[in-house]
């Protein structure tokens, strides 16, 4: 059975910390590992990887992937009060079918305090 | 101009009736889909749909029923409401191609079943 697991499930640390999130998978046909950020409604897109080794980088944010190991993480620099929110990963996968749904992790839910 | 759009934001009602919940995409995308995001915030796909036909249909019971009159609509169905049903339900859209495991959500459909 397909898997993606997100590891902490939560997470509260002060501004300006660092954090790292981590999220590994046990999939059959990888083609894509995606992160999104989830505030109050809709999950919003940050990075979608398909290599190793090739970071992302948007701002405060990046995110690497190991498809040898199969994980990801997802850093954020400097933390904000509104990087607040629950991270989910998710995978996408090959089904032939033109319509990939993806696999989404539990999340992690993080928390900036002032 | 939302991308991506469902109503109702908010849908109350009696186990045993039936509801609909509509989605429309204004990006131009082939592919649609439903999620399901319960109490624990767990995200799991419930459809896809590629150019109007059902291409996923994960393990959903018969009493929901998607509807994909154009590219541009994916509606869902629900007969003979349950309390279990009641969930956050999400619509997405994806571009066909090298992207096509980008999903835009809409803001959700917190459904609640008395």
């Amino acid at each position: 059975e397909d898997k993606v697991v997100q590891s902490p499930l939560s997470l509260v640390v002060h501004e300006g910390d660092t954090v790292t999130l981590n999220c590994s998978y046990e999939v059959t046909n990888f083609r894509s590992l995606l992160w999104y950020k989830q505030e109050k409604k809709a999950p919003t897109f940050l990075f979608m990887l398909t290599s190793s080794g090739i970071e992302k980088k948007s701002g405060r944010l990046s995110s690497i992937l190991d498809k040898k190991e199969l994980f990801s993480i997802l850093n954020i620099t400097a933390t904000q009060t509104g990087d607040s929110a629950v991270y989910l990963c998710a995978v996408g996968m090959y089904s032939g079918g033109g319509a990939d749904g993806l696999t989404f992790g539990k999340g992690t839910h993080l928390i900036i305090q002032p | 101009d939302t991308a991506v759009s469902q109503t109702p934001k908010y849908l109350v009602t009696q186990m045993g009736n039936d509801k609909s919940i509509k989605c429309e995409q204004n990006l131009g995308h082939d592919t649609m889909y439903w999620y399901k995001q319960d109490s624990k915030k767990f995200l799991k796909i419930m459809f896809s749909y590629n150019n109007k036909e059902l291409i996923i249909n994960e393990t959903v019971p018969n009493r929901f029923s998607p509807k994909s009159p154009d590219k541009a609509h994916l509606n869902l169905h629900i007969n003979s409401l349950e309390l279990g049903d009641s969930a956050v339900y999400f619509c997405a859209s994806s571009p066909p191609g090298a992207t096509k495991n980008i999903q835009y959500f809409g803001a959700g459909t917190r459904l609640s079943v008395l």
